[in-house]
């Protein structure tokens, strides 16, 4: 049972213009949310991330939305720019004792073309 | 120089093999993990430790075992590697302590391929 989930894997936009990219969830129990971007052959790396308590965090150019009652969230990057070319995790973690656990999802690959 | 070092980076091997990923880091977390990724998927969690005495089982953890020599050091055994156990391995640390997020950071990865 797939509990986070990335249903577009993949996504193509040109240089400047905005990328959204989408992540639903279906454990309400998830109360933290983090965005990892990875290049080949190097490791995820952090990105941003919300908690439940807020419905929008922003840095620079990277924006994440929650909308709790969807179990939706989206990662927006303006503007987009060729470096940004990667695969994209959303994942999601419980409160509580097992605030460790990350559940991520499958990858949306972003291409950016010049 | 990387927080977070794993080695080999690359390692092919036979089925039968005792086969050890070794993960180091410099960031003074307490917590490391040690995940899978395979292709079209995301990362699965095989074993976490949150600290040198503390160590758990992750969603995946049969076949493999791991070690957590000192605080900067935790390693990931495959006792006898089969080929479905082809996949990338990274490792990740965190730091719970008060006013931190226990966001989990990755090291660069290690592809095992099982033959």
């Amino acid at each position: 049972d797939q509990q986070v989930k990335q249903n577009s894997p993949s996504l193509s936009v040109q240089e400047g213009r905005i990328s959204i990219l989408n992540c639903d969830y279906t454990n309400s129990m998830f109360d933290y949310f983090l965005w990892y971007k990875k290049y080949p052959a190097e490791g995820p790396t952090f990105l941003i991330s919300i908690s439940s308590i807020k419905d929008k965090n922003e840095d620079g150019r990277f924006t994440v939305f929650l909308n709790k009652s969807a179990k939706h969230l989206s990662l927006h990057i303006v503007p987009s720019q060729p470096g940004d070319s990667a695969v994209y995790f959303c994942a999601a973690r419980k409160g509580g004792g097992s605030n460790y656990k990350l559940t991520f999802g499958k990858g949306t690959l972003l291409t950016v073309n010049p | 120089d990387a927080d977070v070092t794993q080695t080999p980076r690359n390692r092919i091997t036979k089925t039968g093999k005792r086969i050890m990923l070794e993960c180091s880091q410099t960031k003074g977390h307490d917590r490391m993990y040690w995940y899978r990724q395979d292709p079209g998927l995301g990362l699965r969690l095989i074993y976490y430790s949150f600290d040198v005495k503390d160590i758990n089982k992750g969603e995946i953890s049969d076949g493999y075992s791991v070690s957590r020599q000192a605080q900067a050091k935790f390693s990931l055994s495959l006792e006898s590697a089969i080929p479905n156990q082809t996949a990338l391995y990274f490792c990740a640390t965190s730091d719970p302590s008060p006013g931190r997020t226990d966001t989990q950071y990755f090291g660069p990865g290690t592809r095992l391929t099982v033959l």
